[in-house]
């Protein structure tokens, strides 16, 4: 079992929906949870982080965290054809840096 | 400020060949980390340094695989004689060390290594 398990998609959803990205971790030690978002061809970019459980909201996008479930999602409100690209989720266990990913979901947004 | 940049961008070897990619982190920056894109899957974890001690090589795959930080500023990332699975993104990260910071790892674009 791989320690981030996570939906690689492809997602196809119209343009102003609401997306819901999901991941799956079976590590209960202490840890940060991330979402990064990679462009094509680019390398992965921050988009928000959390340690705790509950929702932490930036614009458009909210990160949640569900320790008791070991799941973790990021919403994207009224998506944009710029918000197309491959969402990564990560996380990181405290006080040892190196960063686990998942596969990523390969999100479109239709115009 | 600059970001983290890789070079090269692109980088065909033939197999068997030796290779070097280079990182150069943001400025200030401690800890470096590189990591290894195949298509269509996460990063996976290579090696990590803070300053120039290699604290963490776990992730390297084989004893062909080299990296060092001899400053503490840029990283060389080196795979000898080269084998096809080899091929992939290789991405360089570098953040600030320090509790409650070290999360924020910023990525350079990548090197794309493909070997024929």
């Amino acid at each position: 079992q791989k320690e981030v398990e996570q939906d690689p998609g492809p997602l196809s959803v119209p343009e102003g929906a609401i997306v819901s990205l999901n991941c799956t971790y079976s590590n209960s030690a202490f840890q940060y949870f991330m979402w990064y978002r990679q462009y094509s061809r680019k390398g992965p970019e921050l988009l928000m982080y959390t340690y705790s459980s509950g929702n932490k909201e930036d614009g458009r996008f909210t990160a949640q965290v569900d320790k008791s479930s070991k799941y973790i999602s990021l919403f994207i409100r009224d998506s944009q054809p710029s918000d197309s690209a491959t969402y990564l989720c990560a996380r990181a266990n405290f006080g040892n840096e190196k960063l686990t990913f998942g596969t990523g979901t390969r999100l479109t947004i239709i115009p | 400020g600059a970001g983290v940049s890789q070079s090269p961008r692109y980088k065909v070897a033939k197999r068997g060949q030796d290779v070097a990619l280079r990182c150069d982190p943001i400025s200030g920056h401690v800890s470096l980390f590189w990591y290894q894109q195949a298509l269509g899957q996460g990063p996976e974890f290579l090696t990590y340094f803070q300053n120039e001690a290699q604290l963490d090589k776990s992730g390297l795959p084989s004893d062909r695989f080299f990296a060092e930080r001899p400053e503490g500023s840029v990283s060389t990332l080196k795979i000898q004689r080269t084998q096809q699975e080899d091929s992939a993104v290789y991405l360089c990260a570098s953040s600030l060390a320090g509790r409650g910071t070290s999360y924020e790892q910023y990525f350079g674009p990548g090197t794309r290594l493909t070997v024929t």
